[in-house]
């Protein structure tokens, strides 16, 4: 079984740019989650998916973040105007709904924002 | 505000040893309780889970101890090897099934 997807691996702004990451969540997961993870730091949650719809997406910078999710599948995060501080890994997970159940992530794109 | 905190930061053993790794958090309507492990270069993947209806969890050279009253557990890593050198982080789930807050993480070394 294939795991989660992300693309790219790597990523390499200045600041002002514009990235778009992109995840492909476990098949048959419905429950699709973005993290941010600054070096020698915990995932911090951006925004999470219940299928299409977003369920928390209170710690996304709604000025300059925005994630999509459109057929419940696979699922876009978008910086519009990158900051130095927005430098970390960003990490896609899935799970089964619930919560509670075990989160699969990919391994990530790492963002350096020069 | 840190709702879930883990200490010490970085914590060295040498093989063989016991590592105890600590957590605790504020908010008591979390309800379960994993704890992942992060390896260099790689991302976060589950070790070993708890609900608040026990006190223990065991899996392996791995246990939980879990102080429902002082909000606090602790992962316990015996006869520590190596292979288990990696950053481990508590995590914490509410009532209800809302997404993982995890902790800052202790790193793990283990020398030979």
């Amino acid at each position: 079984e294939a795991g989660v997807t992300q693309s790219p691996r790597y990523a390499v702004l200045q600041e002002g740019q514009a990235v778009s990451f992109w995840c492909d969540p476990i098949s048959g997961h419905d429950t699709l989650y973005w993290y941010q993870q600054p070096r020698d730091q915990g995932p911090q949650l951006l925004v999470y998916f219940r299928d299409e719809a977003v369920i928390d997406n209170s710690q996304l910078p709604s000025d300059r973040f925005s994630a999509v999710r459109p057929k419940g599948t696979n699922s876009t995060l978008k910086i519009q105007s990158a900051k130095q501080g927005d430098t970390a890994t960003y990490l896609c997970a899935s799970s089964l709904s619930g919560g509670n159940e075990r989160l699969f992530f990919g391994h990530g794109t790492k963002l350096s924002v020069l | 505000q840190q709702q879930v905190r883990q200490s010490p930061q970085s914590l060295t053993v040498w093989e063989g040893e016991t590592a105890i790794l600590n957590c605790s958090y504020e908010d008591s309507t979390f309800d379960y309780f994993p704890w992942y492990w992060q390896f260099p270069r790689e991302s976060p993947a589950l070790l070993i889970a708890i609900r608040p209806v026990s006190n223990k969890k065991e899996d392996g050279r791995f246990t939980i101890f879990f102080n429902k009253r002082e909000k606090k557990l602790s992962l316990h890593i015996t006869d520590s090897q190596p292979g288990d050198s990696a950053t481990y982080f508590c995590a914490a789930v509410y009532q209800g099934g809302r997404a993982l807050i995890f902790g800052t993480g202790t790193t793990v070394s283990v020398s030979p």
